[in-house]
């Protein structure tokens, strides 16, 4: 059980176009979802958090606007590239959680690499 | 506010050798505390956790932790290293009641193991 999906698993696209990638908690239901970036080689970082139904909280330094986040339902949330560019490019990888009946652990995804030329 | 210092960005072994990886953690109360491992162009996998009971954890892959709250440590070991135990790991800390709030993940220990 606690499976997290994520589509596409990798993308090229061409600078300024846009990108979305789905996650999905297939078989919970996730009361909060994590979205996180990963260069090679290093550690993951947090670009924001959402819960169903509302906006999500960005950390600092990531710009809303560019990454935007939707969740809307508690098994489907979404993360938008607006207008990518090469520097965009990097492992996107989501997260679910599906309460504090599983004592905090966050459940992953397989990660969406994003390549933009 | 909560913390995690992983000793050792890259740790190597042999085959068959004892594997060793260091988590020390700060928490201002009883933490609940994971091992994660990435594979190369992967989500992270849960390895195992503990939350509270029986201080000596058993994960999958022949893994185990000891949460050691004098040392604030939760060492990550396994007796006998296999080829395919090759990863990045990852500790992670979470207080007990965390809500929205992520985890907070050390910055990963790279395992290479020579044959």
């Amino acid at each position: 059980g606690a499976v997290v999906s994520q589509h596409p698993s990798w993308v090229i696209c061409k600078s300024g176009t846009s990108v979305k990638i789905e996650c999905r908690s297939l078989d919970f239901q996730a009361t909060t979802m994590f979205w996180y970036r990963q260069f090679p080689k290093q550690s993951l970082m947090l670009m924001a958090t959402s819960n169903e139904g509302s906006k999500a909280t960005y950390e600092q330094g990531v710009e809303k606007d560019k990454f935007l986040i939707n969740h809307a339902s508690l098994t489907l949330s979404t993360l938008t590239v607006t207008s990518a560019h090469p520097e965009d490019s990097s492992f996107y990888i989501c997260s679910a959680r599906a309460g504090q009946l599983t004592y905090n652990e966050q459940f992953f995804g397989p990660g969406t690499r994003l390549t933009v030329l | 506010a909560q913390s995690v210092t992983q000793l050792g960005s890259h740790v190597s072994v042999s085959e068959g050798a004892l594997v060793l990886l260091r988590c020390n953690y700060s928490s201002s109360v009883p933490p609940y505390l994971f091992w994660y491992v990435q594979y190369p162009n992967q989500g992270l996998q849960l390895l195992l956790k503990y939350t509270t009971g029986a201080t000596l954890v058993k994960g999958i892959n022949g893994f185990e932790a000891e949460f050691k709250k004098s040392e604030t440590s939760f060492h990550l070991t396994k007796p006998s290293a296999h080829m395919s135990d090759a990863a990045e790991y990852f500790c992670a800390v979470s207080p007990p009641f965390s809500g929205n709030t992520p985890l907070v993940f050390g910055k990963g220990t790279r395992l290479s193991v020579i044959a």
